[in-house]
């Protein structure tokens, strides 16, 4: 079973910038997540969506942060201008849909290294 | 939110003995609760978790352990290997979302051979 696929690897962009990740999910899993890990530290969610569906952006700097999750797959998030503190690895997670009966196992990508100078 | 607290942040052992890791959780609401390892250079890997409707469960060398009343759970690893040196993450569900996931700051686990 392929997994979480992620794309670019890495990234370097100056500040005001802009820039875009794609995530590709496992097969099958309708839910989306994409983290923000700052070095040293661990993930933070910043976006989750179940199909096409935003279920939480509470995290998501909406000012500069946007994502996107066209036709319940694939997901694009993207960062416009960039900022020094934006440099993080990003994380993009999927799981089966969830549900009353609980949560499920998430599984995550290779992630994107931002370094914005 | 949830509060997850992880320790201790860094961690060294001798190939073969035994490695603990500890973490409380905040929200009694919290119901899920898995560990990742995470390797240089890559993403999260899964590779144990528990429900609140358990106590302990345990795969091979590693086990996990929960106590809802303390808000508490501990990842076991015995018999260390040079290949279990990596970072571990323990996390646990909570808030108002079903699924998310709020992660501790991270265990850095070194075995010596």
């Amino acid at each position: 079973e392929a997994g979480v696929a992620q794309s670019p690897r890495y990234k370097i962009i100056e500040k005001r910038q802009s820039v875009a990740f794609w995530c590709n999910p496992i097969s099958g899993h309708a839910t989306l997540y994409w983290y923000q890990q700052i070095l040293g530290q661990g993930p933070k969610l910043l976006i989750q969506f179940q199909n096409n569906g935003v279920v939480d952006d509470s995290q998501l700097p909406k000012d500069r942060f946007s994502a996107e999750r066209l036709k319940g797959v694939d997901s694009t998030l993207k960062i416009q201008p960039a900022k020094l503190e934006d440099s993080a690895v990003y994380l993009c997670a999927s799981s089966l849909a969830v549900e009353l009966a609980g949560p499920y196992e998430q599984y995550f990508g290779p992630g994107t290294r931002l370094t914005v100078t | 939110g949830e509060n997850v607290e992880q320790h201790p942040s860094t961690l060294s052992v001798q190939e073969g003995d035994s490695a603990v890791i500890k973490c409380t959780y905040s929200d009694s609401a919290s119901n899920y609760f898995p560990w990742y390892k995470q390797e240089l250079g890559k993403g999260p890997q899964l590779i144990i978790d528990i429900r609140s409707n358990v106590g302990e469960k345990k795969d091979q060398r590693i086990a996990v352990t929960l106590n809802k009343t303390a808000k508490h759970f501990s990842l076991h690893i015995t018999e260390t290997q040079p290949e279990d040196s990596a970072v571990y993450f323990c996390a646990a569900t909570g808030g108002s979302t079903l699924g998310r996931l709020y992660f501790g700051r991270g265990t850095q686990l070194t075995v010596w051979p």
